[in-house]
């Protein structure tokens, strides 16, 4: 089974309008973290923001926020105030406690921003 | 500049050939990480070092790939006798005991 889950191959968004990035996860591990990474053309993976499975309160970076919903396995990326530099591909990953040190990355949403 | 640096940038070979990547991590990071990225793919993870000692090697780390870190700084990634299949970024990563990882630029491989 995929243990990190992004449905959504790539979006569109309009500039300035907020945009969700889907994020699902599957693990047994009751400590893990979670991650969002940015990777532009360019190819350097820049980390955006991280969530703790015991962390209580939602991530939060600038204009990035983390909607944890970790009954439903989820931890969804927003961008608010989309920008035209933020167009790039997105990529979720975790690390699980017992796994390592290793990260497990989804397969990424590529996101277009309108101007 | 301080981040993870990555040489070369890229890579055009023939199949058959040994290629070697290098990777010089941020100063102060005991941790380093190799990841093999295919086109529009996420990473995925390839082997991880504490200082001198590799850890954890998956098993995508066929025996034609070796990594060394040989005195606990950089960190180099050698493929031997080189397959199509392995075009791919090969991304060097870094991180202190705690903290978040940093990223290099990658270094592209392209087999012919």
């Amino acid at each position: 089974a995929q243990k990190i889950t992004q449905t959504q191959p790539g979006m569109f968004v309009q500039e300035k309008e907020a945009v969700t990035l889907d994020c699902t996860y599957d693990t047994s591990d009751p400590s893990y973290g979670l991650f969002w990474y940015k990777q532009p053309s360019s190819g350097e993976m820049i980390f955006l923001i991280y969530q703790g499975s015991y962390d209580q309160q939602n991530a939060t970076e600038g204009r990035y926020s983390l909607n944890f919903q970790k009954a439903r396995k989820s931890a969804n990326l927003v961008i608010s105030a989309s920008q035209l530099g933020d167009s790039a591909m997105y990529f979720c990953a975790m690390r699980e406690g017992n796994a390592g040190n290793m990260l497990t990355f989804g397969g990424g949403t590529r996101l277009m921003v309108k101007p | 500049d301080t981040g993870v640096s990555q040489d070369p940038r890229h890579k055009i070979t023939k199949r058959g050939q040994n290629v070697t990547f290098r990777c010089d991590p941020i100063s102060e990071h005991n941790r380093l990480y190799w990841y093999r990225q295919t086109l529009g793919q996420g990473p995925e993870f390839l082997t991880y070092f504490q200082n001198e000692a590799q850890l954890e090697k998956s098993r995508l780390l066929s025996d034609r790939f070796s990594a060394e870190r040989p005195k606990g700084s950089f960190s180099t990634l050698e493929i031997q006798r080189t397959e199509q299949g392995d075009s791919a970024m090969y991304l060097c990563a870094s991180r202190q005991t705690t903290g978040e990882l940093f990223f290099g630029e990658g270094s592209r491989l392209t087999v012919l």
